[in-house]
């Protein structure tokens, strides 16, 4: 089946302009998170998903920064006044609950670059 | 809160040699831990999990890690590597005994497999 995807797959955008990140889960995953990973290093946890709500958004960095998932599938993470320092891969991932023992799936990525 | 240390951030071997990826952890609660692979310009694939039971863990492509809780670590290793393992590597921790889905990453491992 698909797994989980993401767009675009890059982005370049001019520091000040807002952009807007799509990620579409795994079908019947009811949990959804998302990770920033800058060059050279490790993933770092952004916000997590449990259905519409955010059940966690202590990673968002500032208040540029907002996750939505009206529906419960299809998550937008939209960055506002972007920065230089915003420049990243921004990682999707789903897993079918949030659990313990729920292997978390990820996307490709967006690679975002901000001028 | 969790912290994970990846001790080597490059690793060379020559095919066929045993590779050993080191990573170490910190958490005032018990924790779950894992083994992420990221191929070139791919996402992020689960290799093993640590959830339980039997300190030692076998994954796939031939890749194993032992949980040792005194030492804090859960290190990588494989008898005999593949030009095709030639990957970077992720050490990741989440907090044990609760449905918190957030993984805390390490800073990776390049893994560089020389014929």
């Amino acid at each position: 089946g698909a797994g989980v995807s993401q767009t675009p797959s890059n982005k370049v955008t001019e520091k000040g302009k807002y952009v807007e990140l799509r990620c579409d889960p795994i079908s019947g995953h009811t949990a959804l998170y998302w990770y920033r990973q800058s060059l050279g290093q490790g993933p770092e946890f952004l916000i997590y998903f449990q259905g519409t709500g955010a059940a966690d958004d202590s990673g968002l960095p500032n208040d540029r920064f907002f996750a939505v998932r009206p529906e419960g599938s299809v998550s937008t993470l939209k960055i506002q006044r972007t920065e230089r320092g915003d420049s990243a891969v921004y990682l999707c991932a789903s897993s079918r609950q949030l659990g313990t023992d729920n292997e978390q799936f990820f996307g490709p990525g967006t690679r975002l670059t901000v001028l | 809160a969790q912290s994970v240390t990846q001790l080597d951030s490059q690793v060379p071997v020559f095919e066929e040699a045993p590779v050993e990826l080191r990573c170490n952890y910190s958490s005032s609660v018990s924790v779950y831990l894992f083994w992420y692979v990221q191929y070139p310009n791919q996402g992020l694939q689960l290799l093993l999990k640590y959830l339980s039971g039997s300190t030692l863990v076998k994954g796939i492509n031939g890749f194993e890690a032992e949980f040792n809780k005194s030492q804090t670590s859960f290190h990588l290793r494989k008898p005999s590597v593949h030009i095709s393992d030639t990957a970077e590597y992720f050490c990741a921790v989440k907090a044990g005994g609760t449905s918190y889905g957030k993984l805390t990453f390490g800073q990776g491992t390049i893994l560089t497999v020389h014929p």
